[in-house]
């Protein structure tokens, strides 16, 4: 079974610093999928970026890239220029391959403050 | 507006009752989904549906009812409300498996 580990529950960083929250999974996989997810105090589920696996080419958006080692079955995030609005719940995600549904494995999030 | 809506968004209830958490969207999606929230679990599976008439158990799915006689609507049912479903309640959905999902913004159910 596909597992997602999330290992630093709390992080902190100043405003305009870059963090990393780290992602670790486990599947025998080949092909999948992972995202990053925010949860803001609003407690809506916004998709910060999203990961082929088999591109080998990092996904960025933005202030957001992630640094993706298929081989390792890690997959961090890195925020640059952090911002007060990015204090908030960040999850990361696996999605099971096409044939087995589609269905996202979540981590157990990191709870990241910004503090001015 | 489009997209996808939960209600209600808070709702209390004693054991034992049934309660119905509502999800609708506005994009015909075929994929619908329900998570639920605890602390130090994230987010869990509890039902999904590829399109109407067709469910699938999640990770978590016991104590839990789900139907979909709609596209738009995918309806769970708690048909005897314990303690442990109190909890965070999501609803999402997606065009294609392979596509990120949309999520609503939740309805915290709390079981006294």
């Amino acid at each position: 079974a596909q597992t997602v580990t999330q290992s630093q529950p709390e992080m902190s960083v100043q405003e305009a610093e870059t963090v990393t929250l780290s992602c670790t999974y486990d599947t025998s996989e080949n092909n999948y999928y992972l995202f990053w997810y925010k949860q803001p105090p609003s407690r809506q589920m916004i998709l910060v970026i999203r990961q082929e696996a088999y591109k080998q080419q990092n996904a960025t958006e933005n202030r957001f890239s992630v640094n993706f080692q298929k081989a390792a079955k890690s997959f961090s995030l890195k925020i640059s220029d952090s911002q007060l609005g990015d204090t908030a719940m960040y999850f990361c995600a696996f999605m099971k391959p096409y044939n087995q549904g589609g269905k996202l494995i979540f981590g157990q999030g990191t709870e990241l403050s910004v503090k001015p | 507006d489009a997209g996808i809506t939960q209600s209600p968004r808070y709702k209390i209830t004693e054991t034992g009752r049934q309660v119905t958490l509502m999800c609708h969207q506005t994009w015909s999606h075929s994929y619908m989904f329900w998570y639920r929230q605890d602390l130090g679990h994230g987010l869990r599976l509890i039902y999904y549906s590829a399109a109407a008439d067709i469910t699938d158990k999640g990770e978590v799915p016991d104590g839990y009812v789900v139907s979909r006689s709609k596209t738009e609507n995918f309806p769970l049912t708690l048909e005897s409300a314990t303690r442990s479903q109190t909890s965070v309640y999501f609803c999402a959905s997606t065009f294609d498996r392979a596509q990120p999902q949309h999520f609503g913004d939740g309805t915290r159910l709390s079981i006294l």
